[in-house]
């Protein structure tokens, strides 16, 4: 599976836009890139995925790069509530599992 | 529409000790998943089933069983706990295995070894 590279914090204030990078320069022409955010004491959530093109949502938005080898999740006003780890996971497209692979993640802190 | 449960919420076992842990969906979904969670590290995949009758092993299934007799419930089993089984457990489903389905998660079991 490719593997991706995401910063391990970052930090912003309440109601600025957050751009969460993450590095995937193995990632082949079959990989979606997913994300999903965990909230303290709970479990993953969905937040977005995409393919080519950039993806918006209620929750986020998705800005993959031109060679697909990077991108970028921005939450457009940070909340308190978005105060998680964020995880960037490719999954491969040619397969049918289902299985998500986590790294570590972004600790992503909001600060009042 | 409760989604994804999970039951116990918290354990602590004695090592060698066995224990079950129960995950419940009620969204109709073909595929769960048991997936751990150790102290400021990502979820690694411990078993999954792609249909009721059928288990298959993920990236850490040693130590560890399931079963999937009904589509609503998988079942993770210790058999003999070990302290390295010191974990949050995170139960997931999802409709079908596709590349853009969403899994949902549970809300997690903390299991202590002592």
């Amino acid at each position: 599976d490719a593997k991706t590279t995401q910063p391990n914090s970052m930090e912003s204030n309440e109601e600025e836009p957050v751009h969460l990078p993450c590095n995937h320069s193995t990632i082949s022409g079959t990989d979606y890139i997913h994300w999903y955010r965990q909230l303290p004491s709970q479990g993953p959530e969905y937040v977005i995925h995409g393919l080519t093109s950039n993806v918006n949502n209620r929750m986020a938005s998705l800005a993959i790069a031109e060679d697909r080898k990077s991108s970028t999740l921005i939450l457009h006003r940070a909340t308190l509530r978005d105060a998680a780890v964020y995880y960037c996971i490719l999954r491969d497209g040619s397969s049918n599992t289902g299985k998500l692979i986590f790294g570590q993640g972004t600790t992503l802190q909001v600060k009042p | 529409n409760a989604g994804v449960t999970q039951t116990p919420k918290f354990r602590v076992l004695k090592t060698g000790q066995s224990m079950t842990l129960l995950c419940a969906q009620d969204m109709n979904h073909e595929y769960m998943y048991w997936y751990r969670q150790d102290p400021g590290m990502g979820l690694r995949l411990i078993h999954y089933s792609v249909g009721e009758g059928t288990t298959a092993k993920g990236e850490v299934p040693d130590g560890y069983n399931v079963s999937r007799l009904k589509k609503q419930n998988f079942l993770l089993g210790l058999e003999s706990a070990a302290p390295s089984q010191t974990s949050v457990y995170f139960c997931a489903s999802s409709y079908l295995g596709g590349v853009q389905e969403t899994q949902y998660f549970g809300p997690g079991t903390r299991l202590l070894v002592l």
